[in-house]
Formats: C-alpha cells, structure tokens, sequence
C-alpha cells in the first residue's frame, strides 16, 4: 500500500531565506502528487500538483516542487520565504490502484523567524 | 472556492453520548469525505460518499457512521463518543477524484470529556 512520509515535523527557518520541505512516497507506480497548506485555524487548500507532464509545478505564490520518479519524491521549495507563508504543508499522494484516494503525510509545520 | 460549511464548529460533550456533525456544500460535488486530524498523524480518512445513499469505509472508520441522503449533505455520527474521538474533523468534496483537488470546510472541533 503506498505511504508518505513527510521526515520534518518542524522546520524553523529566518524570513527571506530559503526552504525545502521534504516529501517521500513508497510505490513507483504511476501517481499524483499534491501539496496542500493549511493557515492557522483553517481547512486545507491545494497549493500545488502533479499529474503529468513538467516535472517541476509551481504555484502562483512563489513555491514550487519537483517531481523525482527514481527517488520517489516530490520535495517543496521556496527561494525566499515571508511571514505569511507561516502554515502547516501536507504532502498527498494518489493513484489508480486505490482508486485516487489520497494519502497523507504527518504535515511539515513551517515557522518562520523574523 | 466549494462553499463547504461545517456544523457545529466546536462541540464539547461527555464520554457516551451521541454526536452528529454536519457537512453542506454548495457545489454539487459528488464526491465528499470525513477526515480527522490530529497531531503527528496528518489526515485521516474516515468515511467517504460517491453518491446519495453511496458510502463506504475509510482506514479509521470504528466508532463512526455516516449518511448522505443529498448530495449536498454528508452526516458525521459518533454514535457514542469516546475520548480517542477528540479530534478535528474536516469534510472535504471533490467533482473528479482523478484532479485531485479537494475543497476542505474549516473543521469542527470536537472534545469528549
């Protein structure tokens, strides 16, 4: 069965600098990938996706993620980050075998330090 | 945005009552899921429709039943909370489960004393 796993529960990080949060998937089989963020108090919204095509998917706020088949990744950057993209990130997986349900990491908490 | 609304927003009740919470949505997805969250263990699912009157389990079902007798309603039922059910529960709606893009209500909280 496939399984996500999000290693950081936590990642402190100073305003303006960069960030990577890392997101692993257990099966090679064909899958979409998904980054969904969840601000203070709120329900989740996807952030961005993969379905096919590009490898590298971007979202209109400056983040993006790169889709890794040999490695089965699908790791969150940002080059610069602000105090508003304070959330928690959830990496989700899907694919035909279950029917798209998805499946869930932990969540990677992003503290930003001003 | 789906307008998915979640009702009651915050419930605290006793160990060994009944507790129904709501989901409504306006957009007339046809899919619609209960997740619960809690900490270190992102979401989970619990129950899911594809239909009216068309449910099936999730990975965290025990303890939990739902119904859906309108598209844009999907019931939670705790039929006797227990303590291990305080948690956050969101419900989610979908058109096409192939995008992948769910629309999320901003939860209930729910604690059993």
């Amino acid at each position: 069965a496939q399984s996500v796993t999000q290693l950081d529960s936590q990642v402190p990080v100073f305003e303006e600098a960069p960030v990577e949060l890392r997101c692993n998937y257990s099966s090679s089989v064909s899958v979409y990938l998904f980054w969904y963020v969840q601000y203070p108090n709120q329900g989740l919204q996807l952030l961005l996706k993969y379905l096919s095509g590009s490898t590298l998917v971007e979202s209109i706020n400056g983040f993006e993620a790169e889709f890794n088949k040999s490695q089965t990744s699908f790791h969150l950057r940002k080059p610069s980050v602000h105090i508003s993209d304070t959330a928690e990130y959830f990496c989700a997986v899907s694919d035909v075998d279950s029917n798209y349900q998805l499946i869930w990491g932990a969540g990677t908490k992003l503290i930003i330090k001003p | 945005d789906a307008g998915i609304t979640q009702s009651p927003r915050h419930k605290v009740t006793e160990t060994g009552t009944p507790v129904t919470l709501r989901c409504h949505q306006t957009e007339n997805h046809r899919y619609m899921y209960w997740y619960r969250q809690d900490p270190g263990h992102g979401l989970r699912l619990i129950h899911y429709s594809y239909g009216v009157k068309d449910t099936d389990k999730g990975e965290v079902s025990d303890g939990y039943s739902v119904s859906r007798s309108k598209t844009e309603d999907f019931l939670l039922t705790l039929e006797s909370a227990t303590s291990s059910q305080t948690s956050v529960y969101f419900c989610a709606t979908i058109d096409r489960p192939n995008t992948g893009e769910l629309f999320f209500g901003e939860g209930s909280r729910l604690t059993v004393l």
